[in-house]
């Protein structure tokens, strides 16, 4: 089973601020999730990405698939970005074959900016 | 359109009831994923269906757990003989193909409390 690690697990911040969200698993995957979970439990999904980098909005997902590791950063961040930011990855290894179904999700980081 | 949804969204259970948890996923979808999220954890992975067939039970926890989707579409997530360690929020999640390499649709969640 894929095993994530988010860091840092709780991360308060001034509005305006640059924020940077770490991920890393521990077997070969094709692609990864990055979600975002309000207080009250609803999750989006913000990006999808198997390799180099994608940007929505203020939004910006890298990924290194050779170092298994991925970051989240929120630019010129707002109060309204206060949630939980979870980082998910297949269930197995690209070598389990079969696919992967699943996520194995990360335990999240909790983040707050205050105004 | 109509996203995800689940029902009902809260349920209090006493120990030993049996309960069923309802996924509407998005029409057309082929891929549904039921998670489990405890109290301030990541959500577990229980089990995936593509179309109607559940093609990966392995993360359900244990023979009292029980999924299907008959028909396809609507899922329903069965528990019997509720423990208290079943309290938690249970996930359903949609994609539009199959397995991993879709976003995830998630809905709300159906917050399971066994007394």
């Amino acid at each position: 089973k894929n095993e994530v690690e988010q860091s840092p697990q709780n991360l308060t911040a001034q509005e305006g601020e640059f924020i940077t969200i770490n991920c890393s698993y521990s077997v070969g995957i094709s692609a990864l999730h990055w979600l975002q979970q309000h207080p009250g439990g609803g999750i989006v999904s913000l990006f999808m990405l198997s390799s180099g980098k994608k940007k929505h909005g203020r939004l910006i997902a890298t990924i290194n698939i050779q170092e298994k590791h991925s970051s989240l950063h929120i630019t010129a961040s707002h109060p309204r970005d206060s949630a939980v930011y979870i980082c998910a990855v297949p269930v197995r290894d690209l070598g389990s074959g079969g696919g992967a179904d699943g996520l194995t999700f990360g335990k999240g980081t909790h983040l707050i900016i205050q105004p | 359109g109509a996203g995800v949804s689940q029902s009902p969204r809260y349920k209090v259970a006493k120990r030993g009831q049996d309960v069923a948890l309802r996924c509407d996923p998005i029409s057309g979808h082929v891929s549904l994923f039921w998670y489990q999220q405890a109290l301030g954890q990541g959500p577990e992975f229980l089990t995936y269906f593509q179309n109607e067939a559940q093609l990966d039970k392995s993360g359900l926890p244990s023979d009292r757990f029980f999924a299907e989707r008959p028909e396809g579409s609507v899922s329903t997530l069965k528990i019997q003989r509720t423990q208290q360690e079943d309290s938690a929020v249970y996930l359903c999640a949609s994609s539009p193909h199959r397995g991993f390499t879709d976003t995830q649709y998630f809905g709300p969640g159906t917050r399971l409390t066994v007394l």
